[in-house]
Formats: C-alpha cells, structure tokens, sequence
C-alpha cells in the first residue's frame, strides 16, 4: 500500500524558512515523479512543484519560482520542499503526490498525502 | 493558456445521480484529465483519468458507481446511486509540459 506522510508544518514568521519532508513506502520511489501541491484555508488546490524520479529534473509554479526548491533523497524515500523567502500568502496545507509517471508534468497524481499546515504569520 | 473550469457547487438527493463537469480552455480539448475527490478535513483521492474519447482508468478500490465519460472539451464525472460519504470537493487536473493544472473544485451537496 502507498503511503506518503509529510512533516515539518509550522508556524513562521515571514520571511522566514521552513523544510518540509514527505515519507514514502510502499513503491519504488525512485521510479516516479513525485510533487508538492497546496491548499490555503477555504480554498482550491494549486500545484507548487514537481520532480523527476532521478531528481535531475524540476518544474515550479510562478508563485514560488526563485523562493523554493524540491529536492529527493531516493536512498531514504523522502521528498523535500525548501521554502526561504516566506510570504503570508504561502500560508497553507501542503500535500506531496505521487506521479503515475517518472516524468514530471506528464502525467496525473494517483496517490496524495494528508498534508502537513504551514502558517506564515508575524 | 491551459486553465479548467468547474462549476462551483452541485447538489443531489441521496440515492440519486449527479454529473460534474470540467471543461477544458480553447485548444485544450483533446487533453485527458484526472478527478479527484477530496472529504472534509482529508487529502485528495485519485478517482480516475478521463480521456479525450471518454475512456477512463479508475484507481484502486473506487466503486462502479463513480464513472467518466466526454464530450468535446468537457469531462464529465458521474456519481450514482449517491451516499452520504460522496459529500465531498471534487477536482478536476491536467497537465502540460513544465506545468500541472487544476480546476477550481466542486463542492457536491447531497440532500
């Protein structure tokens, strides 16, 4: 059975810094694309980044490009998500998916996490 | 630009059906996309991948009551026979080189 369990959700101040981590068991993690995606309170879903399964390749949304960066550690299973520059409008629950392929943005997400809450308030 | 529109909100008496839509942008038509419902306080969950001639893929362990199909530019969801725990967002998602896409979501009411 898939499972993806994020950490590292916190409260920040902005401009500040926070890593978050994403767990994975159950596949082959490094044959997959893998992504962070997230949900501000009360709203819709809006994708952030997406790696490929050997990390070589990244992808980012405009809203984040330049202020974080995906990264993976396949000898670990674990996905990341370097956040610098934090802005309140960044303030949201963040989920990493599973890509059905090992390109990024190829392709659909077929499993999700629960999430983990990032709150960026002074 | 590739964008996905859905209506905001539908609603269905219990044991009934209900169809959700997504429409693809102008030149997008021929794009497959994926739905997923989301409940209240839980992540997302893969529901399915709809093609472009209304063939579509379900994930693991989703009921035949959920089904796709399209016309055009739009995908459709259908649910039938509604319960309770079909209450729930439902998102839409597609996916273009550099990029992944969702629609702005529905929220299903059943009465």
């Amino acid at each position: 059975e898939v499972q993806l369990l994020e950490s590292g959700g916190d409260l920040v101040q902005p401009g500040g810094s926070l890593r978050l981590s994403c767990a994975a068991s159950g596949f082959t993690f490094s044959s997959y694309a893998m992504n962070w995606v997230r949900q501000a309170p009360g709203k819709g879903l809006e994708w952030v980044s997406a790696i490929s399964g050997s990390g070589a390749s990244t992808n980012y949304a405009d809203s984040v490009k330049g202020r974080f960066t995906i990264s993976r550690d396949n000898s670990k299973n674990t996905l990341y998500l370097q956040m610098n520059s934090l802005r309140a409008e960044d303030t949201a629950v963040y989920f990493c998916a599973k890509d059905k392929s090992i390109v990024p943005t190829s392709s659909f997400f077929e499993s999700w996490g629960q999430g983990t809450l990032v709150t960026v308030s002074s | 630009q590739l964008v996905l529109t859905q209506s905001p909100s539908a609603s269905a008496s219990l044991g009934a059906s209900v169809r959700l839509t997504c429409t693809l942008s102008s030149g997008h038509s021929r794009y497959a996309i994926a739905w997923h419902q989301q409940q209240p306080e839980k992540g997302p969950r893969y529901l399915m991948k709809v093609n472009s001639d209304g063939s579509h893929t379900k994930g693991d362990g989703i009921p035949d009551r959920f089904s796709g199909s399209s016309s055009g530019a739009e995908r459709y969801l259908t649910i039938s026979s509604l319960q309770s725990e079909d209450e729930a967002d439902y998102y839409c998602q597609t996916w273009d080189t550099g990029i992944q896409v969702f629609g702005g979501g529905a929220k299903l009411t059943v009465l």
